[in-house]
């Protein structure tokens, strides 16, 4: 089973800072996930990247397959970034349509 | 527009009693998730179904059981809820593509927090 690593595992910022969070996993996969999810909502997803980088308004995902990691970043965060930021891997063979989270970053961003 | 639906977002029962979350998805979508969310411990995934009436344990199955009767539905059960499955359950459906490829990308339902008392 793919083990997955995320930090840092709060954060928080001032708005307008920069913010990356990392996301690390164990064994080689097809593709990466993204996901939000809000205090108190569901879970949204935002990114799936299987190679270089995504960009989506102010948040772009980057992975580097080789070294089995990657990071999302949030540029002039706000404080409606506010939420937790969790990564997903796809499982292998049989059990691929499963996926293997991380524990989630928190993100608050303060005005 | 994907949907997932969840029966109620917040419930509150007691010790011992029988408890029914129901989730539906509008997407004709194969695979069906439930989860729960827990801090520090992230999403774990309790049982999953592939098909109809199929269903396969997840990682803490234990004192739960899930039902898939229709395509569109699927509903997890505890027996007798205790204290230690107070928790936030998270539904969750993908599309299952066949010939070699698998979707993995899950659209989830809003979520229900569950109290037992």
């Amino acid at each position: 089973k793919n083990e997955v690593e995320q930090s840092p595992q709060n954060l928080t910022a001032q708005e307008g800072e920069f913010i990356t969070i990392n996301c690390s996993y164990s064994v080689g996969i097809s593709a990466l996930h993204w996901l939000q999810q809000h205090p108190g909502g569901g879970i949204v997803s935002l990114f799936m990247l299987s190679s270089g980088k995504k960009k989506h308004g102010r948040l772009i995902a980057t992975i580097n397959i080789q070294e089995k990691h990657s990071s999302l970043h949030i540029t002039a965060s706000h404080p409606r970034d506010s939420a937790v930021y969790i990564c997903a891997v796809p499982g292998t063979g049989a059990g691929s349509y499963q996926l293997t989270f991380g524990k989630g970053t928190k993100l608050s961003v303060i005005p | 527009d994907v949907k997932v639906t969840q029966s109620s977002r917040y419930l509150v029962k007691r010790t011992g009693e029988k408890v029914f979350l129901e989730c539906v998805q509008d997407m004709d979508h194969e695979n069906m998730f439930w989860y729960r969310q827990d801090p520090g411990l992230g999403l774990r995934l309790i049982y999953f179904s592939y098909d109809v009436k199929m269903k396969e344990k997840g990682d803490i199955p234990e004192g739960y059981s899930v039902s898939r009767e229709k395509k569109e539905r699927f509903s997890l059960i505890l027996e007798s809820a205790s204290t230690n499955q107070t928790s936030m359950y998270l539904c969750a459906s993908s599309l299952f593509k066949r010939a070699g490829t698998a979707a993995h990308e899950q659209f989830f339902g809003p979520g229900t927090r569950l109290t037992v008392l």
